[in-house]
This record gives structure tokens, C-alpha cells and sequence, in this order.
């Protein structure tokens, strides 16, 4: 089946630990996308990527950092610097960026 | 600054009726408005793409009307039933492989 795949569904961790949440898709998308979103809120950008080994901040940049060393991967780190990680984050991908976007089932951070 | 509006009460009609949401902005001149679902806990999926040279756009119980001179598109669910019970996100994108923005979204409860 092909589709984006975030992993882990729920997550948890101590203030001031870095995590990273994973996200892969096997659609063949060169653009990927994460965002955050909060409750009452819409969808914020964090970073996205049109093409394997570049990306670019989003609007919320700030505590996180990505990678793209793979066209199937887009692996998110939320830093201990982003101050108030607890959020839903959700990864996206596009055939080429602007195009219509699938996203992922999500990952609820939790930090403690 | 660039904005965009859905409306933010939940919107709660009767089964069987048509339930229409709105979604206005400013600031903005999109080439393309995308509408999508998002259910609780999930990411959201993509429902209808109109682009800005379009006025409306169907499928199957779904139409979409795009206004670029009202800055307005409505998004309408015809003989609405309890599973359409969601909430729906509006999205501009600017084209030319620029960022997609989302709208914060408006909940809708179709009660039976």
C-alpha cells in the first residue's frame, strides 16, 4: 500500500530531552511538509522540503530541526529550545510543492 | 498581513440538509483553493481543488464556489449525513511551487 507512515502515535518526554519523530511515505512525493497544530488552531509550517537535501523554514521554525537525507524521509527533531513542544504534529508529502498534500496519521508529543 | 477565516463556532445542522462552511481572506491572491477533512486525531485528506479561474467545482455530494473578487470561497455538503460530522480546512495555495496555507478550520456536527 503506498502512503505516509509517522511513527510513534503517542509520545512522551522529559523537558529539556531532544526527540525526533519520524515520518517516510513511498508515493514517490519529492515535497514533504511538517506541521504543528494546536487546539483551536490551524495548521502551522514548521519546515518543508521540495527535493531531497534541501529544506526551508516554515513559519514556526524556531527549537526544531530536519533532515532530508532520503527522498522517503523527513525525520523531525524537536530541540529542548522550542518552548512549549506539546503539540499534534503532522507530517505531509505532495508530488511538487503546492500540490495537493497527504498527510500522515500524526504524532501526539507530550512533554512532561 | 495575509488571513485567512473559516468560521470558528461549530456549525451543527439537521441530516439531510445542506451544511455550508466559508472560507474568507484577505491579503492574498490565491491560484488555487484546496478544501480538506480532518477527523479527531487524524490527519486531515484531501476533499476538492478549485482553481481561480473556476467558479465551481463538484463532486459527487460536495461543491465548492470560488470568488476571487468576494476574496470568498463556500464549501457545501448536500444531504448531509452524520459521517460527514468533521472538521473541514480550507487551504490557498499562491502556486508557483510556493507554501500551501491552511485555515484553521470550521467544525461541523451533522446531527441525526
Amino acid at each position: 500500500d503506498g502512503g505516509i507512515t509517522q511513527s510513534p502515535k503517542y509520545l512522551f518526554r522529559k523537558e529539556g530531552q531532544n526527540v525526533t519523530l519520524s515520518c517516510e511515505q513511498n508515493l514517490n512525493h519529492d515535497a514533504m511538509y511538517w506541521y504543528r497544530q494546536d487546539p483551536g488552531q490551524g495548521l502551522r509550517l514548521i519546515y518543508y522540503s521540495q527535493i531531497v537535501n534541501d529544506f526551508q523554514k516554515g513559519d514556526i521554525a524556531e527549537g526544531y530541526s530536519v533532515s532530508r537525507e532520503k527522498k522517503e524521509s523527513f525525520p523531525l527533531t524537536v530541540t529542548s529550545a522550542q518552548k512549549n513542544p506539546t503539540a499534534f504534529y503532522l507530517c505531509a508529502s505532495s508530488v511538487s510543492p503546492g500540490d495537493t498534500q497527504y498527510f500522515g496519521p500524526g504524532t501526539r508529543l507530550t512533554v512532561l | 498581513s495575509q488571513k485567512i477565516e473559516q468560521n470558528s463556532e461549530a456549525l451543527n445542522i439537521q441530516e439531510g440538509k445542506t451544511a455550508t462552511l466559508t472560507c474568507n481572506y484577505t491579503n492574498y491572491s490565491p491560484a488555487y483553493l484546496q478544501w480538506y477533512r480532518q477527523d479527531p486525531g487524524r490527519g486531515p485528506v484531501f476533499l476538492l481543488l478549485i482553481r481561480e479561474n473556476e467558479k465551481e467545482k463538484r463532486k459527487e455530494r460536495l461543491k465548492v464556489t470560488f470568488d476571487t473578487t468576494l476574496k470568498q470561497s463556500l464549501f457545501h455538503i448536500t444531504a448531509s449525513q452524520p459521517a460527514d460530522s468533521a472538521t473541514y480546512l480550507c487551504a490557498l495555495d499562491p502556486g508557483g511551487y510556493q507554501k500551501v496555507t491552511f485555515g484553521t478550520g470550521t467544525k461541523l456536527q451533522v446531527i441525526p
